[in-house]
């Protein structure tokens, strides 16, 4: 079975403060994907990986960074949170063009 | 333009009831995958079933099925004796061609089972 998890499940952050969600999958994927979900919005993608060292904006790229230094694992920064940055975040992975598997999601409140 | 349209935002029907929702897209591509994917109360996306736009066979697995139509532009979901367990909130999303990695989801239908 694929396995995508996530650092923490709820994550509470204040304004300014600089935040790392980690994601790892240990099916080997080559690609790594990371979604916000907003209740109206659906789910949007910030940024995607295909390869080690290897990005590409998604939808909504602004306020956001990743990093991606070993295939596992797929970091995402959010370099100065905002409230508007309070959203559920969700990691997912896949192999070549196959379907996307998904961690279990963070929660980040940011007050 | 590439879209992915699930009119029905929420459904609400008693236990054992069969229940269809309903997915239609929009792709300038020939070669193209579709996929439906569950979101239980947890938070956490479970993929279903994906499908490629060369194979239109109908696709069942115990009480789920899906019904591929490539005149009509739909991959409709159907559940049979519907469950408890099955309510969730159901995205059906659309990958374009093969070069391309992203996802267009739909808006997702919120499927209330009702005991």
């Amino acid at each position: 079975d694929v396995k995508v998890t996530q650092s923490s499940r709820y994550l509470v952050k204040r304004t300014g403060e600089k935040v790392f969600l980690e994601c790892v999958q240990d099916m080997d994927h080559e690609n790594m994907f990371w979604y916000r979900q907003d209740p109206g919005l659906g789910l949007r993608l910030i940024y995607f990986s295909y390869d080690v060292k290897m990005k590409e904006k998604g939808d909504i790229p602004e306020g956001y960074s990743v990093s991606r230094e070993k295939k596992e694992r797929f970091s995402l920064i959010l370099e100065s949170a905002s409230t508007n940055q309070t959203s559920m975040y969700l990691c997912a992975s896949s192999l070549d063009r196959g379907a996307q598997y998904f961690g279990p999601g963070t929660r980040l409140t940011v007050t | 333009a590439q879209k992915v349209t699930q009119a029905q935002t929420e459904i609400s029907v008693v236990e054992k009831e069969d229940v269809t929702l309903d997915c239609v897209y929009e792709t300038r591509d020939t070669t193209y995958y579709l996929f439906w994917y569950k979101q239980p109360p947890s938070g956490e996306l479970v993929f279903l079933i994906r499908r490629n736009s060369f194979d239109e066979q109908n696709e069942i697995s115990g009480r789920y099925s899906w019904n591929f139509q490539k005149s009509t532009s739909s991959f409709n979901f159907t559940i049979t004796a519907s469950q408890v367990v099955d309510s969730a909130v159901y995205f059906c999303a659309l990958r374009q061609g093969d070069s391309n990695y992203q996802l267009i989801w739909g808006a997702g239908t919120k499927l209330i089972i009702k005991p």
